[in-house]
């Protein structure tokens, strides 16, 4: 079974500083998408940024990037400069070649002014 | 823009009765998904759909049933609600053109209260 696990129910950061989100999954498949996804208050999912597991390459958008690490099956978001909008809850997911995600149970990140 | 719609924002139900949900996408794609999202549980699909009168059970189908009639509308129903499916339900489609990415378009949610 697919799995993808988020360790910090919650994260703190300072606004203008950097902070970083764990993500771990597990999976047998070779061919799979990862991504982090944004849910602020309003509810709506909001897709931040998206790494394909073949590319070696971590992915960048702006102020976010990730550190993807394919042999020790990691996938950690950092969000640079940070912003009070950027407080919201962010889940880690995998796809496959089902299309379906499976997600991790999510991290709630303040910003504090 | 792409667009997720979902019928209701805040449901309140009673126990035993009939709920359905409804999700429209305007994408003109064929997949479509209905997840649940608890606290500390993040979101579970329910049941998927490749294509009209097509659907398949995730992760959690138990309790729920699903209807494809139309490719735009894909409606999640439970039969008889019971206070343990008190959640928030998702519903959710891929953006055309780029299946490479296989990003999924959310719609805004349904939090649905059964009493």
């Amino acid at each position: 079974a697919q799995t993808v696990t988020q360790s910090q129910p919650e994260m703190s950061v300072q606004e203008a500083e950097t902070v970083t989100l764990s993500c771990t999954y597990d999976t047998s498949e070779s061919d799979y998408y990862l991504f982090w996804y944004k849910q602020p208050p309003s509810r709506q999912m909001i897709l931040v940024i998206r790494q394909e597991a073949y590319k070696q390459q971590n992915a960048t958008e702006n102020r976010f990037s990730v550190n993807f690490q394919k042999a020790a099956k990691s996938f950690s978001l950092k969000i640079s400069d940070s912003q009070l909008g950027d407080a919201a809850m962010y889940f880690c997911a995998l796809m496959d070649s089902s299309y379906k995600l499976i997600f991790g149970s999510g991290t709630r990140l303040l910003v504090r002014p | 823009d792409v667009k997720v719609t979902q019928s209701s924002r805040y449901l309140v139900k009673r126990t035993g009765e009939k709920v359905f949900l409804e999700c429209v996408q305007d994408m003109d794609h064929e997949n479509m998904f209905w997840y649940r999202q608890d606290p500390g549980l993040g979101l579970r699909l329910i049941y998927f759909s490749y294509d009209v009168k097509m659907k398949e059970k995730g992760d959690i189908p138990e309790g729920y049933s699903v209807s494809r009639e139309k490719k735009e509308r894909f409606s999640l129903i439970l039969e008889s609600a019971s206070t343990n499916q008190t959640s928030m339900y998702l519903c959710a489609s891929p953006r055309p053109g780029d299946s490479s990415y296989n990003e999924q378009f959310f719609g805004p949610g349904t939090r649905l209260t059964v009493l």
